[in-house]
């Protein structure tokens, strides 16, 4: 059965640092890139950024870029989106998602892990 | 960049009706359009992908249709379990999805 598993959020305050972990079981973690998409409280949803299954390439949203970076360890089965200079508008659930099909859409997601940037 | 519109933004219906949401990109994405069911504090929930392709184990009472820049999903004969929130998204060119559409009971 596929699974990821979020984790690392939580409360920071503006212009703080956090780390997002995402575990994944069930399927060939290397053979997949990895999207993290976020959801403002009462928003829609916005995808941030997005990894090769090598990890060799790197995509990242306007709003983010500079700030949060994503990672993967193949040997560990494991996502990562480092976020730092936090702001206001971060605040979001964020979801792990894994894309699939020949132009990648996100066929699994994650439960999601609640990140909230406030004094 | 390419921009998602969904329309209507809420649509009020009865267990038994047949609903349709449409969405529309500002430039054409072909067929690589996917749409998603979300419930609240639920991730959401992937139904179809290259705009009518139903993922498995998804209900045969979904169906999605459309080309270019305009799609359609459409649920027919509503069950209690549709009641969701509903979301389009292109990945033709990175990927952007629409507002949602709320999914309500009438």
């Amino acid at each position: 059965e596929v699974q990821m598993v979020e984790s690392g959020g939580g409360l920071v305050q503006p212009g703080g640092s956090l780390r997002l972990s995402c575990a994944a079981s069930g399927f060939t973690f290397s053979s997949f890139a990895m999207s993290w998409v976020r959801q403002a409280p009462g928003k829609g949803l916005e995808w941030v950024s997005a990894i090769s299954g090598s990890g060799d390439r790197t995509f990242y949203a306007d709003s983010v870029k500079g700030r949060f970076t994503i990672s993967r360890d193949n040997s560990q089965n494991t996502l990562f989106l480092q976020m730092n200079s936090l702001r206001a508008e971060d605040t979001a659930v964020y979801y792990c998602v894994r894309e699939s099909g020949s132009r990648n859409y996100a066929d699994y997601w994650g439960q999601g892990t609640l990140v909230t940037v406030s004094s | 960049d390419i921009q998602m519109t969904q329309s209507p933004s809420t649509l009020s219906a009865s267990v038994g009706d047949r609903v349709t949401i449409t969405c529309r990109a500002s430039q054409s994405i072909s067929r690589w359009l996917a749409w998603y069911q979300q419930k609240p504090g639920k991730a959401p929930k992937f139904l179809i992908y290259q705009a009518s392709s139903l993922q498995s184990g998804v209900p045969s009472r979904f169906s999605g249709s459309g080309s270019g820049t305009e799609f359609t999903l459409t649920i027919n004969s509503l069950q209690p379990d549709d009641f969701a929130t509903y979301y389009c998204q292109q990945y033709n060119s990175g990927w952007a999805f629409g507002q949602g559409t709320k999914v309500e009971i009438k």
